[in-house]
Protein backbone atom coordinates (compact mmCIF):
# COMPACT_ATOMS: atom_id res chain seq x y z
CA UNK A 1 0.00 0.00 0.00
CA UNK A 2 1.24 3.57 -1.20
CA UNK A 3 -1.32 5.25 1.93
CA UNK A 4 -1.50 8.79 1.37
CA UNK A 5 -0.30 10.02 -1.41
CA UNK A 6 0.26 14.24 -2.33
CA UNK A 7 1.79 16.17 -5.76
CA UNK A 8 3.27 17.87 -6.31
CA UNK A 9 5.63 18.23 -3.07
CA UNK A 10 6.74 22.04 -4.13
CA UNK A 11 4.85 24.38 -6.33
CA UNK A 12 5.16 28.12 -6.49
CA UNK A 13 2.29 30.54 -7.78
CA UNK A 14 2.05 33.89 -8.74
CA UNK A 15 -1.01 35.97 -7.17
CA UNK A 16 -4.48 35.17 -8.93
CA UNK A 17 -2.95 31.95 -10.17
CA UNK A 18 -5.23 29.14 -9.85
CA UNK A 19 -3.89 25.07 -9.27
CA UNK A 20 -5.17 22.01 -8.03
CA UNK A 21 -3.40 19.89 -5.40
CA UNK A 22 -4.00 16.17 -5.66
CA UNK A 23 -4.64 13.77 -2.97
CA UNK A 24 -5.00 9.91 -3.27
CA UNK A 25 -5.12 7.24 -0.95
CA UNK A 26 -5.24 3.59 -1.26
CA UNK A 27 -6.49 2.30 2.03
CA UNK A 28 -10.37 2.76 0.88
CA UNK A 29 -11.04 4.97 3.71
CA UNK A 30 -14.05 6.69 3.51
CA UNK A 31 -13.16 9.87 5.29
CA UNK A 32 -10.79 12.20 3.89
CA UNK A 33 -9.23 15.61 4.82
CA UNK A 34 -7.07 18.63 3.89
CA UNK A 35 -5.38 20.38 6.48
CA UNK A 36 -2.99 23.65 6.71
CA UNK A 37 0.57 24.14 8.65
CA UNK A 38 1.41 27.44 9.53
CA UNK A 39 4.19 28.29 12.09
CA UNK A 40 2.71 28.50 15.26
CA UNK A 41 -0.81 27.85 14.14
CA UNK A 42 -0.54 23.87 13.72
CA UNK A 43 -2.93 21.85 11.68
CA UNK A 44 -6.13 23.63 10.89
CA UNK A 45 -9.01 21.82 9.00
CA UNK A 46 -9.72 23.41 5.33
CA UNK A 47 -12.19 20.93 3.99
CA UNK A 48 -12.78 17.43 4.68
CA UNK A 49 -14.76 14.55 3.44
CA UNK A 50 -16.89 11.97 5.13
CA UNK A 51 -17.44 9.66 1.79
CA UNK A 52 -18.25 10.37 -2.43
CA UNK A 53 -19.69 12.64 -3.01
CA UNK A 54 -19.85 14.50 0.50
CA UNK A 55 -18.27 17.62 1.43
CA UNK A 56 -18.10 20.12 3.97
CA UNK A 57 -15.94 22.98 4.76
CA UNK A 58 -13.65 23.42 8.47
CA UNK A 59 -11.78 25.86 10.13
CA UNK A 60 -10.48 27.66 7.07
CA UNK A 61 -12.40 26.81 4.08
CA UNK A 62 -12.02 30.43 2.33
CA UNK A 63 -10.46 30.33 -0.80
CA UNK A 64 -10.54 26.86 -1.35
CA UNK A 65 -12.74 24.22 -3.05
CA UNK A 66 -13.14 20.72 -2.76
CA UNK A 67 -14.96 17.69 -4.53
CA UNK A 68 -14.95 13.81 -3.84
CA UNK A 69 -15.69 11.73 -6.63
CA UNK A 70 -14.26 8.56 -6.05
CA UNK A 71 -13.24 7.14 -2.80
CA UNK A 72 -9.96 7.34 -3.68
CA UNK A 73 -9.34 10.93 -4.29
CA UNK A 74 -9.73 13.66 -2.89
CA UNK A 75 -8.50 17.24 -4.82
CA UNK A 76 -8.41 20.93 -3.22
CA UNK A 77 -8.06 23.88 -5.76
CA UNK A 78 -7.17 26.98 -5.10
CA UNK A 79 -9.32 29.50 -7.54
CA UNK A 80 -7.16 32.19 -7.03
CA UNK A 81 -4.17 32.09 -4.84
CA UNK A 82 -3.09 34.72 -2.43
CA UNK A 83 -0.30 35.17 -0.43
CA UNK A 84 -1.57 34.14 2.54
CA UNK A 85 -2.38 30.96 1.16
CA UNK A 86 1.60 30.38 1.45
CA UNK A 87 1.65 27.17 3.56
CA UNK A 88 2.58 23.43 3.67
CA UNK A 89 -0.77 21.44 2.92
CA UNK A 90 -1.37 18.08 3.81
CA UNK A 91 -3.93 15.62 3.31
CA UNK A 92 -5.67 12.77 5.53
CA UNK A 93 -7.50 9.95 5.39
CA UNK A 94 -8.76 7.55 8.33
CA UNK A 95 -11.81 4.82 8.67
CA UNK A 96 -14.25 5.37 11.35
CA UNK A 97 -15.17 1.63 11.41
CA UNK A 98 -11.99 1.12 13.07
CA UNK A 99 -13.12 2.86 16.22
CA UNK A 100 -10.22 5.12 17.53
CA UNK A 101 -9.82 6.24 13.91
CA UNK A 102 -6.69 6.87 13.32
CA UNK A 103 -5.70 9.80 10.59
CA UNK A 104 -3.10 8.93 8.13
CA UNK A 105 -1.18 12.39 6.73
CA UNK A 106 0.49 12.43 3.25
CA UNK A 107 4.13 13.44 2.56
CA UNK A 108 2.57 17.28 2.08
CA UNK A 109 2.49 19.77 -0.72
CA UNK A 110 4.83 23.24 0.07
CA UNK A 111 3.15 26.02 -1.37
CA UNK A 112 4.52 29.41 -2.32
CA UNK A 113 2.19 32.49 -3.57
CA UNK A 114 4.46 35.52 -4.27
CA UNK B 1 -8.74 31.44 18.77
CA UNK B 2 -6.99 28.21 19.44
CA UNK B 3 -8.66 25.25 21.19
CA UNK B 4 -6.02 23.73 22.10
CA UNK B 5 -2.86 25.68 23.93
CA UNK B 6 0.85 23.68 23.90
CA UNK B 7 3.72 24.81 25.27
CA UNK B 8 6.80 24.76 25.43
CA UNK B 9 7.50 25.50 21.41
CA UNK B 10 10.62 24.10 21.55
CA UNK B 11 12.80 22.07 23.70
CA UNK B 12 16.12 20.76 24.50
CA UNK B 13 16.91 17.90 26.03
CA UNK B 14 19.69 15.68 27.14
CA UNK B 15 19.92 11.89 25.70
CA UNK B 16 18.28 9.76 28.33
CA UNK B 17 16.57 12.33 30.07
CA UNK B 18 12.65 12.76 30.76
CA UNK B 19 10.77 15.12 27.68
CA UNK B 20 7.92 16.71 28.95
CA UNK B 21 4.90 18.53 26.42
CA UNK B 22 2.09 20.13 27.86
CA UNK B 23 -1.22 20.79 26.14
CA UNK B 24 -5.12 22.41 27.39
CA UNK B 25 -8.20 22.34 25.80
CA UNK B 26 -10.89 24.47 26.42
CA UNK B 27 -13.73 22.40 24.88
CA UNK B 28 -15.05 20.04 27.65
CA UNK B 29 -16.73 17.98 24.72
CA UNK B 30 -13.52 16.92 23.16
CA UNK B 31 -13.32 13.28 24.06
CA UNK B 32 -10.18 11.88 22.01
CA UNK B 33 -6.81 13.09 22.86
CA UNK B 34 -4.13 12.09 20.14
CA UNK B 35 -0.23 12.86 19.92
CA UNK B 36 1.38 13.53 16.63
CA UNK B 37 5.22 13.12 15.76
CA UNK B 38 6.39 14.51 12.50
CA UNK B 39 9.89 14.51 11.16
CA UNK B 40 10.80 17.34 8.84
CA UNK B 41 9.81 16.88 5.17
CA UNK B 42 7.35 14.30 6.54
CA UNK B 43 3.63 14.31 7.61
CA UNK B 44 2.41 13.85 10.84
CA UNK B 45 1.80 10.46 12.17
CA UNK B 46 -0.17 9.42 15.54
CA UNK B 47 1.92 8.16 18.52
CA UNK B 48 0.11 7.63 21.05
CA UNK B 49 -3.53 8.50 22.05
CA UNK B 50 -6.07 8.47 25.06
CA UNK B 51 -9.57 8.86 26.37
CA UNK B 52 -10.91 10.87 29.20
CA UNK B 53 -12.10 7.71 31.14
CA UNK B 54 -8.63 7.08 31.93
CA UNK B 55 -5.60 9.51 33.49
CA UNK B 56 -2.64 7.70 32.07
CA UNK B 57 -1.85 5.89 29.11
CA UNK B 58 1.82 4.18 28.31
CA UNK B 59 3.36 2.57 25.41
CA UNK B 60 6.74 1.54 25.39
CA UNK B 61 8.90 5.16 26.57
CA UNK B 62 5.58 7.52 25.84
CA UNK B 63 3.23 8.08 28.24
CA UNK B 64 0.19 10.30 28.22
CA UNK B 65 -1.15 11.76 31.67
CA UNK B 66 -4.65 12.99 31.71
CA UNK B 67 -6.42 15.53 34.00
CA UNK B 68 -9.93 16.03 33.46
CA UNK B 69 -10.62 18.16 36.21
CA UNK B 70 -8.00 20.91 34.58
CA UNK B 71 -8.51 20.27 31.32
CA UNK B 72 -4.69 19.26 30.70
CA UNK B 73 -2.90 16.14 28.92
CA UNK B 74 0.74 15.73 28.74
CA UNK B 75 2.96 13.05 26.97
CA UNK B 76 6.22 12.29 28.69
CA UNK B 77 9.28 10.81 26.69
CA UNK B 78 11.36 8.47 28.87
CA UNK B 79 15.03 7.72 27.89
CA UNK B 80 14.65 10.62 25.36
CA UNK B 81 16.58 9.38 22.28
CA UNK B 82 18.32 11.72 19.07
CA UNK B 83 15.73 9.55 17.23
CA UNK B 84 13.20 11.33 19.29
CA UNK B 85 13.74 14.56 17.78
CA UNK B 86 10.92 15.56 15.80
CA UNK B 87 8.16 18.38 16.27
CA UNK B 88 5.02 16.95 18.50
CA UNK B 89 1.52 17.82 18.24
CA UNK B 90 -1.41 17.12 20.75
CA UNK B 91 -4.95 16.92 19.23
CA UNK B 92 -8.85 16.70 20.14
CA UNK B 93 -11.98 16.15 19.40
CA UNK B 94 -15.23 15.23 19.53
CA UNK B 95 -16.30 11.72 19.11
CA UNK B 96 -19.29 13.30 17.41
CA UNK B 97 -17.31 15.23 14.71
CA UNK B 98 -15.03 12.77 13.17
CA UNK B 99 -13.29 15.11 11.18
CA UNK B 100 -12.91 18.42 13.64
CA UNK B 101 -9.46 17.89 14.96
CA UNK B 102 -7.99 20.41 16.56
CA UNK B 103 -4.11 20.66 17.00
CA UNK B 104 -1.70 22.71 19.27
CA UNK B 105 0.78 24.86 17.55
CA UNK B 106 3.45 22.37 17.77
CA UNK B 107 6.57 21.83 20.22
CA UNK B 108 9.95 21.29 18.24
CA UNK B 109 12.12 18.23 20.54
CA UNK B 110 15.80 17.98 20.18
CA UNK B 111 17.61 15.56 22.06
CA UNK B 112 20.94 16.18 22.41
CA UNK B 113 23.47 13.48 22.00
Amino acid sequence: NAGVTQTPKFQVLKTGQSMTLQCAQDMNHEYMSWYRQDPGMGLRLIHYSVGAGITDQGEVPNGYNVSRSTTEDFPLRLLSAAPSQTSVYFCASSDPGQGINEQFFGPGTRLTVL
Amino acid sequence: QQQVKQSPQSLIVQKGGISIINCAYENTAFDYFPWYQQFPGKGPALLIAIRPDVSEKKEGRFTISFNKSAKQFSLHIMDSQPGDSATYFCAARESTDNNDMRFGAGTRLTVKP
